[in-house]
């Protein structure tokens, strides 16, 4: 059965780079049907899609956070990776990682728990 | 930026049915997917492409479109449904996804 886990830091400061990690289990993450994709939450609000990418590095990325967002993906592995830069409280928020479909059927399927990071100083 | 518009909150009796919408510019030409999250938890996916329900997922759950409005329609509500609801789709590129604002169901 294929699970998602996500892992990084709980704590960052502002200005600097929150990095997060998704790792892919009981499956691969090459697969030709799916992306992977970033989805975050603020406490108590709604959910925000971050950005996703394919296992051959093709990516899409929110419009309001594409300058400061980047998602790599390491099939070796079998992660795929979150780096948003330039932090600040507003960035606060439990961070998914997930999977989605592709081609026009874009849900997400598949999500792991969830990670809470906190901005501050 | 596009944008997904949910009602805030809905109430409904156990027993009856609940009906949530979202709407879109973009829904006539992209599917619509629906999620449950109760708290504390990760959402879960109840509708895909407009209409379709994962296996697993309760009958009573459904969903339609018409235009640029999608429902979810919950038959027979019973306490455990008692969540928050997210309407997502993607852009009329089909480049960028986005989540409505969400729905608080509650169960009277």
């Amino acid at each position: 059965q294929l699970q998602l886990q996500e892992s990084g830091p709980g704590l960052v400061k502002p200005s600097e780079t929150l990095s997060l990690t998704c790792t892919v289990s009981g499956g691969s993450i090459s697969s030709s049907s799916y992306y992977w994709g970033w989805i975050r939450q603020p406490p108590g609000k709604g959910l925000e899609w971050i950005g996703s990418i394919y296992y051959s590095g093709s990516t899409y990325y929110n419009p309001s956070l594409k300058s400061r967002v980047t998602i790599s993906v390491d099939t070796s592995k079998n992660q795929f990776s979150l780096k948003l830069s330039s932090v600040t409280a507003a960035d606060t928020a439990v961070y998914y990682c997930a999977r989605s479909g592709c081609c026009g059927e874009w849900y997400f399927d598949l999500w792991g728990r969830g990670t809470l990071v906190t901005v501050s100083s | 930026s596009y944008e997904l518009t949910q009602p805030p909150s809905v109430s409904v009796s156990p027993g009856q049915t609940a009906r949530i919408t979202c709407s879109g510019d973009a829904l006539p030409k992209q599917y619509a997917y629906w999620y449950q999250q109760k708290p504390g938890q990760a959402p879960v996916l109840v509708i895909y492409k407009d209409s379709e329900r994962p296996s697993g997922i309760p009958e009573r759950f459904s969903g339609s479109s018409s235009g640029t409005t999608v429902t979810l329609t919950i038959s027979g509500v019973q306490a455990e449904d008692e969540a928050d609801y997210y309407c997502q789709s993607a852009d009329s590129s089909g480049t960028s996804w986005v989540f409505g604002g969400g729905t608080k169901l509650t169960v009277l």
